[in-house]
């Protein structure tokens, strides 16, 4: 079966400091990758997205930055933080389909996420 | 207008009610349709896929109407596990990504 998992699971940084969080999948190969962020109380935002090595596609301009080295590893950095970086990251995964759009189980899955705490 | 549009609730309802919870979206090209739950501080978790059909899985059924571009999901029987907030999910369109609405927030109360 499937897992993914996500790392770490709570981060306090300040200001200005760098991050990476990772998120990895196993028990599938060529997954589609994705990186959310939800504020507090609010909806889920999709950050990047991936449907290959080292194919990163961008969703909202922003302070972070998105790599995926590997199949199943998927990276989110920052060099800076800012205070408003704060918030609920998480990683999903899904089936990656050869025609995009074209099946109905495309359904994501998610890891446990990453509470970020920028001071 | 929003992608995905839910009523955030809460909605208060005694152990063993019938709750309803209704979704709207906007793009007419979107193929796929779930519903997710989230407890707090945790992550989404895919409670059903939405067929056109419809479907039920247990206490649950889901409904879609292509043509109002409307989903619906039933809870029958509440316990008071099912305090959680229920995120309507809907494709893209021709893409692999997922809009999420923002969800709607049922407490069931003893």
């Amino acid at each position: 079966s499937q897992t993914i998992h996500q790392w770490p699971a709570t981060l306090v940084q300040p200001v200005g400091s760098p991050l990476s969080l990772e998120c990895t999948v196993e028990g599938t190969s060529n997954p589609n990758l994705y990186w959310y962020r939800q504020a507090a109380g609010r909806g889920l935002q999709l950050l990047f997205y991936s449907v290959g090595i080292g194919q990163i596609s961008s969703e909202v301009p922003q302070n972070l930055s998105a790599s995926r080295p590997q199949d199943r590893q998927f990276i989110l950095s920052s060099k800076k933080l800012l205070l408003s970086d704060s918030g609920f990251y998480l990683c999903a995964w899904s089936l990656h389909q050869s025609v995009p759009g074209t099946s109905a189980e495309n359904e994501q899955f998610f890891g446990p996420g990453t509470r970020l705490t920028v001071l | 207008r929003k992608e995905v549009e839910q009523d955030p609730g809460p909605f208060n309802v005694p152990e063993g009610a019938t709750v309803a919870f209704n979704c709207t979206y906007s793009n007419s090209a979107s193929q796929s349709f779930f519903w997710y739950r989230q407890d707090c501080r945790k992550e989404p978790k895919l409670l059903m896929s939405v067929y056109s059909s419809g479907n039920e899985d247990g206490r649950f059924t889901a409904q879609l109407n292509r043509a109002s571009q409307y989903i619906s999901l039933l809870i029958r029987d509440s316990k008071l596990s099912d305090s959680a907030t229920y995120l309507c999910v809907v494709s893209g369109g021709n893409t692999d990504k997922l809009i999420f609405g923002t969800g709607t927030r049922l407490q069931v109360f003893p």
